[in-house]
């Protein structure tokens, strides 16, 4: 079946530190890839996503590119801020189910 | 993105004792919700589908009979943990279904503790 692993955490940074969280999948098919995050007490909310290889998603300086060769959707952001501390889930949707990483817990100091 | 309610946000209840969870879509009518379970520092486990005016289809390894799944109206899914034991203590988290695009939309997520 299809699964998402994604690098443990908890990562700790510094603020305007630069940021990768790997993900890689398994998956059969063309699956579409996501990054969620959840923020202390609150739901989930989608970050970004990406429908097809090569694809980059993007939102609020974060960014992933669904690279299909090497089955993987890393996510990176240039210069972390304080308010981007949060669980961020790695997550593919193949035939209407999504599957979730076990999530990355990102803390940003000032 | 759409809203998505729960209620309650935490409820703590004795063991033994049934406890409902209600999920609401606000912005929009979905004919299919989802219910997770997330357990500390674990992904969400995905329960059951819930279509609106017919049975949820549950995941393998779920009690329908122990997590009990209405979805009566378009806008109103429930989720009812029944004869609730402490090892169902966990966060649970309801999801929508956009099927314009296929996106998903959380609710905020209800911490069940039984004691």
């Amino acid at each position: 079946g299809n699964s998402v692993t994604q690098m443990e955490g908890p990562v700790t940074l510094s603020e305007e530190a630069f940021l990768t969280i790997n993900c890689t999948y398994t998956a059969t098919g063309y699956p579409s890839l996501f990054w969620y995050v959840q923020y202390p007490g609150e739901g989930l909310q989608l970050l970004l996503k990406a429908t097809k290889a090569d694809d980059k998603g993007s939102n609020k300086g974060f960014e992933a590119t669904y690279r299909k060769e090497t089955t993987s959707f890393h996510l990176e952001k240039g210069s972390v801020q304080v308010s981007d501390s949060a669980v961020y889930f790695c997550a593919l949707r193949g035939y209407q189910k999504v599957t979730f990483g076990t999530g990355t817990k990102l803390q940003v100091i000032p | 993105g759409a809203v998505v309610s729960q209620h309650p946000s935490r409820v703590i209840c004795k063991s033994g004792t049934s406890v409902k969870i209600e999920c609401r879509s606000l912005d929009f009518q979905a004919t299919t919700m989802f219910w997770y379970r997330q357990f500390p520092k674990q992904s969400l486990m995905l329960m059951a589908t819930s279509n609106e005016g017919s049975k949820a289809t549950y995941e393998q390894g779920v009690e329908k009979d122990k997590f009990l799944i209405n979805h009566a109206s378009l806008t109103l899914s429930t989720l009812t943990v029944t004869s609730a034991h402490p090892e169902d203590s966990s966060f649970y988290i309801c999801s929508t279904l956009w099927r314009t695009n296929n996106e998903q939309f959380f609710g905020p997520g209800t911490r069940l503790t039984v004691l």
